[in-house]
């Protein structure tokens, strides 16, 4: 069975600061892996995903993801964070046969103080 | 366009009690699907409709829960006989085909059901 795992249920960082969020994925064959971030109030909004290819990813709002299959990992990351970032990010992986049925992590929530 | 919009945005009931939850995917998406986010937790998959018909129920936690799609757009979730562990925020989300590599699913604001 698939399965993603976020170690870090909080991350505190500072305004222009650099920012890496982990997650880690169980899945059988080449994944579909996914990060969304959920602001208070509004639905997940999908930053990025992978499906094959370039292992960075490039998403919106100035994000990047790294996949990789040695480590099982699927790291994301801003250079400098905005106070505007500050949400909850979920990393999602989906199965590559079939439909896409997504399985997320529990979420690291983002501070970001000025 | 319109995005995915979920009614209610809050519905509080009584334990034993009936709601009903209602999505209103994007035009056109063929692909929809209903998530529970309890507290703390990521969403967590019940149900995924392709067309009218529930291609994947595998979710839904117990047979209190049923969902319908009788026109391949609108879809309603049941919950029968509501239990105070029913509480969380339901998720809708809709997608163009359901399959591909290009298929995104796009996420309504949720409704937030609390159970007395």
């Amino acid at each position: 069975a698939q399965s993603v795992t976020q170690p870090d249920i909080h991350i505190t960082v500072s305004e222009g600061a650099s920012l890496e969020l982990r997650c880690n994925y169980s899945y059988g064959a080449t994944p579909y892996l996914f990060w969304y971030v959920q602001s208070p109030g509004q639905g997940l909004q999908l930053l990025l995903k992978y499906f094959s290819g370039d292992t960075l990813v490039q998403g919106i709002k100035g994000f990047e993801a790294e996949f990789k299959r040695s480590q099982s990992s699927f790291n994301l990351r801003k250079p400098s964070v905005h106070w505007s970032d500050a949400a909850e990010y979920f990393c999602a992986v989906g199965s590559s046969g079939g439909y896409q049925k997504v399985t997320f992590g529990t979420g690291t929530k983002l501070q970001v103080i000025p | 366009g319109a995005g995915v919009s979920q009614t209610p945005s809050n519905k509080v009931t009584e334990k034993g009690k009936y709601v009903e939850l209602r999505c209103d995917p994007i035009s056109g998406h063929t692909a929809l699907y209903w998530y529970r986010q309890s507290l703390g937790q990521g969403p967590e998959f019940l149900i995924y409709f392709q067309g009218t018909g529930a291609a994947d129920d595998s979710g839904l936690p117990n047979d209190r829960f049923f969902a319908v799609r009788p026109e391949g757009s609108v879809s309603t979730l049941k919950i029968q006989r509501t239990e105070r562990g029913d509480s969380a925020v339901y998720l809708c989300a809709s997608s163009l085909k359901g399959t591909g590599v290009s298929d995104t699913q796009y996420f309504g604001p949720g409704t937030r059901l609390t159970v007395l």
